[in-house]
């Protein structure tokens, strides 16, 4: 099994919707982030929680919520789903006991907003 | 702001050849510097990393060079192999900050 999981890998929603991506780890990590990729953007934060009572945002949480379950469990939420929205998505986690490069990430989650 | 921008957008490489990606940072307070490589359908995954107390590191065919009074730093790929193929992305720590990305093609 993956050490990050992320459901579902695909996902076509309508404007307006409500949608929400699920991360799940096995790592044990305290830490973990929610990213989104765009072509010739790179990879941008959008909210990490360093434990479960933590959350904070990243530079575009605008349109994103997001919960933290349990430590294993981060979900990221789009209240009202709209076309720019389209991008893939990531999930990470990092143990900082191992330095600042000790993040693992998910496959991915590619989502279409029509 | 981009704190960490990445050149070039896309590279085509001959097999054997070398490729060279370049990344530029902004904030001093940086004091980590990976790369990572992603490959269709999957997430990026660490690559090779440096810290500025160093100018070089390398692993196998993969050097960085940095170049901490520039606030510059590249990926070398020496050798290239069409099973390189993918999109490498550098950061920096201080929360991690990732450039553009450079999708690399590798001809056989």
């Amino acid at each position: 099994d993956a050490d990050v999981t992320q459901t579902p890998r695909n996902r076509i929603t309508k404007t307006g919707k409500r949608i929400m991506l699920e991360c799940s780890q096995t790592k044990g990590h305290d830490r973990m982030y929610w990213y989104r990729q765009d072509p010739g953007l790179g990879l941008r934060l959008i909210y990490y929680s360093f434990d479960v009572k933590d959350i904070n945002k990243g530079e575009i949480s605008d349109g994103y919520s997001v919960s933290r379950q349990a430590q294993a469990k981060f979900s990221l939420s789009l209240e009202s789903a709209i076309p720019n929205q389209t991008a893939l998505y990531f999930c990470a986690t990092s143990d900082p006991r191992t330095g600042s490069g000790g993040y693992t990430f998910g496959s991915g989650t590619r989502l279409t907003v029509v | 702001q981009q704190q960490v921008k990445q050149s070039p957008q896309s590279l085509i490489v001959q097999k054997g050849g070398i490729s060279i990606i370049n990344c530029a940072y902004e904030n001093t307070a940086f004091d980590y510097f990976p790369w990572y490589q992603q490959f269709p359908g999957k997430g990026p995954a660490l690559l090779i990393a440096i810290r500025p107390d160093v100018s070089e590191k390398k692993e196998g065919r993969f050097t960085i060079s940095f170049n901490k009074s520039a606030k510059q730093f590249s990926l070398h790929i020496m050798d290239s192999q069409p099973g390189d193929s993918a999109t490498y992305f550098c950061a920096a720590w201080g929360g991690l900050t990732f450039g553009e990305g450079t999708q690399l093609t590798v001809n056989p």
